[in-house]
C-alpha cells in the first residue's frame, strides 16, 4: 500500500513569510509525528498526535510553528513569519499504535529553505 | 533530556563486518532502535531491541545492548556496497507518546 507522502518535497521562501507543510499518513494509522532534521543532525521531534489532537507538543521551538490533524489523518505544519534557522528537512511518520511496539514508517520529507 | 551520541563516519571494505556503536542518557527507554537513510529517501527502521534483551539477530544484522553502560551497537556482517548510508541509533520516550530521540548519524561508507 502507499506509505507515508508529504509536500511539497522542496520549499523555498523569503524571511519572513508563511509556509505550510503537508503530510499524508498511512492509511488507518492513528499516531503521526513531525520531526525536523537539520543539515548533519538526526531527526528532532517536533510534535505528536494521536488521533486528531496533538498529545505531546513540547518540541516545537517557539510559537511561530503549530500543527494541526482536523480530521485525524492528514496534518499540516505551519510556520509564521520564517528565519534563516528554520532551513531544515521535516519529516512526518506515522504508526498503528499497536502494543507492544509500534514502527514509525517515514515520509520522504520537505527540505524547507528560508532565504 | 535525552542524548544519543554516535560517531560521525566509517569505512569498511566490501565483505568485512561494520560495527556502528552508540550511547544513550535514558536508561528508562523500553525500546532502542537502528534507523537507516540513503539519499533522497527516507528513514527505515532495520531493526530494534527491547531493553530486557542483550541480543538480537536479524539476518545479516546483530544487535547488542549493554543497558548498565548504555551501550548500543549494530554490526553487520557482509556489508556491501548497498549497505552504504546513515545509520541512526534512537530511543524512544516511554512516556506514552513514544517519540523518538535521534543520534547524530554515522555515516557508512563502503570501499568496493
Amino acid at each position: 500500500g502507499a506509505g507515508v507522502s508529504q509536500t511539497p518535497s522542496n520549499k523555498v521562501t523569503e524571511k519572513g513569510k508563511y509556509v505550510e507543510l503537508r503530510c499524508d499518513p498511512i492509511s488507518g494509522h492513528t499516531a503521526l509525528y513531525w520531526y525536523r532534521q537539520s543539515l548533519g543532525q538526526g531527526p528532532e521531534f517536533l510534535i505528536y498526535f494521536q488521533g486528531t489532537g496533538a498529545a505531546d507538543d513540547s518540541g516545537l521551538p517557539n510559537d511561530r510553528f503549530f500543527a494541526v490533524r482536523p480530521e485525524g489523518s492528514v496534518s499540516t505544519l505551519k510556520i509564521q513569519r520564517t528565519e534563516r534557522g528554520d532551513s531544515a528537512v521535516y519529516l512526518c511518520a506515522s504508526s498503528s499504535d499497536r502494543p507492544p511496539w509500534d514502527e514509525q514508517y517515514f515520509g520522504p520529507g520537505t527540505r524547507l529553505t528560508v532565504t | 533530556g535525552e542524548d544519543v551520541e554516535q560517531s560521525l563516519f566509517l569505512s569498511v571494505r566490501e565483505g568485512d563486518s561494520s560495527v556502528i556503536n552508540c550511547t544513550y542518557t535514558d536508561s528508562s527507554s523500553t525500546y532502542l532502535y537502528w534507523y537507516k537513510q540513503e539519499p533522497g529517501a527516507g528513514l527505515q527502521l532495520l531493526t530494534y531491541i527491547f531493553s530486557n534483551m542483550d541480543m538480537k539477530q536479524d539476518q545479516r544484522l546483530t544487535v547488542l545492548l549493554n543497558k548498565k553502560d548504555k551501550h548500543l551497537s549494530l554490526r553487520i556482517a557482509d556489508t556491501q556496497t548497498g549497505d552504504s548510508a546513515i545509520y541512526f541509533c534512537a530511543e524512544s520516550d516511554q512516556t506514552g507518546a513514544n517519540n523518538l530521540f535521534f543520534g547524530t548519524g554515522t555515516r557508512l561508507t563502503v570501499i568496493p
